[in-house]
């Protein structure tokens, strides 16, 4: 199963929303993570089973979809929230190939 | 809190092999199945291999059969990646993480680099 996210890059200006996409090539349910990483960093759990948010996650994050398309919106962009983002699925713990968040 | 502290990493030659470790801490780590997940420099994230809380269980990316192998030591609170016969293509950083939900990683170590260079 491939993960394709879409776009590969977005830029935004702070206080917009952004809205990321993740497409699987056949239905995996909601069997779907985000991850945030910053340069030098690890990444960092956001959201899991498509919709839930991890521990200590602010509430400006959210995921949506099952099946095959998901989507991960940050409702008002934070200076901290500029970073690539990462969809992930459960079989062979698949990573999709990143959206970055750029400042415009 | 939850801890997981990466070592081994380093520069070795092609058709070399490098033993990397990690030492967890901050939960009860003989019941999770542990993962390393590696990050080449540009690229996305990518599953490496898994070992079950007991250690029986097993598994390893295609791209690897054959020349690695996950073992682990509960007592120690320690998980380890032999890689065999290494590559230019394994260079990278490589995490140790903590599986939750069957699939997901709430928790990552901060990472060693490995760099196969001659």
């Amino acid at each position: 199963i491939e993960l394709t996210q879409s776009p590969v890059t977005l830029s935004l200006s702070p206080g917009e929303r952004a809205t990321l996409s993740c497409r699987a090539s056949q239905s995996i349910s909601s069997h779907l993570a985000w991850y945030q990483q910053k340069v030098g960093q690890a990444p960092r759990l956001l959201i899991y089973e498509a919709s839930s948010r991890a521990t200590g996650i602010p509430t400006r994050f959210s995921g949506s979809g099952s099946g095959t398309d998901f989507t991960l919106t940050i409702s008002s962009l934070e200076p901290e929230d500029f970073a690539l983002y990462y969809c992930q699925q459960r079989d062979n713990w698949l990573f999709g190939q990143g959206t970055k968040v750029e400042i415009k | 809190q939850v801890q997981l502290v990466e070592s081994g990493g380093g520069v070795v030659q092609p058709g070399r092999s490098l033993r990397l470790s990690c030492a967890a801490s901050g939960f009860p780590f003989s019941t999770y199945t542990m993962h390393w997940v590696r990050q080449a420099p540009g690229k996305r994230p990518e599953w490496v291999s898994f070992i079950s809380p007991d250690g029986r269980n097993t598994y390893q990316a295609d791209s690897f059969r054959g020349r690695l192998t996950i073992s682990r030591d509960n007592s120690k609170k320690k998980v380890f990646l032999q890689m065999h016969n290494l590559r230019s293509e394994d260079t990278a950083v490589y995490y140790c993480v903590r599986e939750d939900g069957g699939y997901y990683f709430q928790y990552w170590g901060q990472g060693t680099l490995v760099t196969v260079s001659s």
